[in-house]
């Protein structure tokens, strides 16, 4: 089966750096992608790693290591738009490329 | 270039009732795919489509039929609401290819009593 790990909640305050976890066990794996959804809202696209590594896209980065089954966001110089949760979401090869979700991770950013 | 839409945007139902939740894509997108999302959690795949007039179930399908007759909808059909049933659903797409990203629709809330 595929099951995909993160934390429930993180708070942090204004221009500080967060990072969010994710450990999987995924059969079948080939890619690691990380959505955004504010309250309310649809999820949207943030970034992907299919290689071991880093991945930075402006404010936000990804990384992923396949030998730990491990991933992590990195959310740099906080905002208060960044207030949302954010979900891991592991690719499995097979008919129809589905992912398959984590829990989710709410981050709250404070003043 | 509306993306993904989705309709109807909230709807009550009583146990029983049935109805039909419709997902348009304007993008030429081959896949695409229905989720539900409860509260505080994450999205669980309920059917799928890989291209016009193919369906297959995902994980959590018991409940829930599909049609995709023509490439830029997805049906998404309740035959007997239940309120286990009570949840957002999105609707999303992409493109054929390994890592495309998803686009998601803005989503259909339905509370069945």
């Amino acid at each position: 089966g595929q099951s995909l790990e993160q934390p429930s909640e993180v708070t942090a305050v204004e221009g500080a750096i967060v990072q969010i976890n994710c450990t999987y066990q995924t059969s079948g794996f080939y890619g690691l992608s990380w959505y955004q959804q504010h309250d309310g809202g649809a999820p949207t696209f943030l970034s992907y790693n299919a290689l071991d590594g880093l991945e930075e896209t402006g404010r936000f980065s990804s990384f992923l290591s396949r030998s730990d089954s491990y991933g992590y966001l990195l959310l740099q110089e906080l905002q208060m738009k960044d207030s949302a949760s954010y979900f891991c979401a592991g690719s499995i090869k097979a008919a129809g490329n589905k992912l398959t979700f984590g829990g989710g991770t709410r981050v709250l950013v404070k003043p | 270039n509306a993306g993904v839409t989705q309709t109807p945007k909230f709807r009550v139902l009583k146990t029983g009732q049935s109805m039909t939740l419709l997902c348009a894509q304007d993008m030429n997108h081959e896949y695409m795919y229905w989720y539900r999302q409860d509260p505080g959690m994450g999205l669980r795949l309920i059917h799928y489509s890989v291209g016009e007039g193919t369906t297959a179930k995902g994980e959590v399908p018991d409940g829930y039929n599909v049609s995709r007759l023509k490439k830029q909808n997805f049906l998404l059909g309740l035959e007997s609401a239940a309120p286990s049933q009570t949840s957002v659903y999105f609707c999303a797409s992409r493109l054929t290819g390994l890592g495309e990203t998803q686009y998601f629709g803005p989503g259909t809330r339905l509370l069945v009593l």
